[in-house]
């Protein structure tokens, strides 16, 4: 059973343009979230997080936002460039635990 | 620092054989978790090794194993291969057990035919 779920599977985005991926999750119990982004031939390298009690952290291009209401979560990338390409996992953490769930991913081309 | 490293990066086994994978983790870290990724997929929780015992498991049967080493370095073992575990392995390390930002590897991906 999928506890985070990640639609859409591909997005193309103009590069200087806002890229937006999104992440919905099912279980209340996830405490932490995090994306990580993966080419092709390497492992997933970690993006960002943020915690349950936040709804919002920033690092330089990236911006992740947290609904917890909707159980929903947001990445933005601003401004996207050429490599940004890459597929973009998101992932939580259950409480107390110490496993990731992770989502299908998303595949982003940003063309020049 | 040296990162997470895998071998082989690829492998092909027939059915039924047994496989077993190898993981450096990063330097000074204690913890290494081993996920499973399905083509089209996220990566799947198999276990976590720390201080060299098995620290959780997902969904998977007893015919995956594992081991961690003194010096960290750990092993994924499949017994009875089926078509369907044909998948990319991922190593992650970290540095206590619960720390969830992992260091992944690049993965040793198994083909079964």
């Amino acid at each position: 059973d999928q506890q985070v779920k990640q639609n859409s599977p591909s997005l193309s985005v103009q590069e200087g343009r806002i890229s937006i991926l999104n992440c919905d999750y099912t279980n209340s119990m996830f405490d932490y979230f995090l994306w990580y982004k993966k080419y092709p031939a390497e492992g997933p390298t970690f993006l960002i997080s943020i915690s349950s009690i936040k709804d919002k952290n920033e690092d330089g291009r990236f911006t992740v936002f947290l609904n917890k209401s909707a159980k929903h979560l947001s990445l933005h990338i601003v401004p996207s460039q050429p490599g940004d390409s890459a597929v973009y996992f998101c992932a939580a953490r259950l409480y107390g635990n110490n496993r990731l769930a992770f989502g299908k991913g998303n595949q982003v081309v940003v063309i020049p | 620092e040296t990162g997470v490293t895998q071998s082989p990066t690829h492998l092909i086994k027939t059915r039924g054989q047994q496989v077993t994978l190898r993981c450096s983790s990063q330097s000074g870290h204690n913890t290494v978790s081993w996920y499973q990724q399905a083509l089209g997929q996220g990566p799947q929780f198999i276990f976590q090794y720390y201080r060299e015992e098995e620290n959780g498991r997902g969904n998977f049967p007893p015919r995956f194993s594992g081991l961690q080493f003194p010096n960290y370095s750990s092993e994924l073992n499949v017994n009875a291969l089926e078509l369907d575990d044909s998948a990319l392995y991922l190593c992650a390390s970290s540095r206590t057990g619960t720390n969830e930002k992992l260091f992944f590897g690049s993965g040793t991906q198994l083909s079964v035919l």
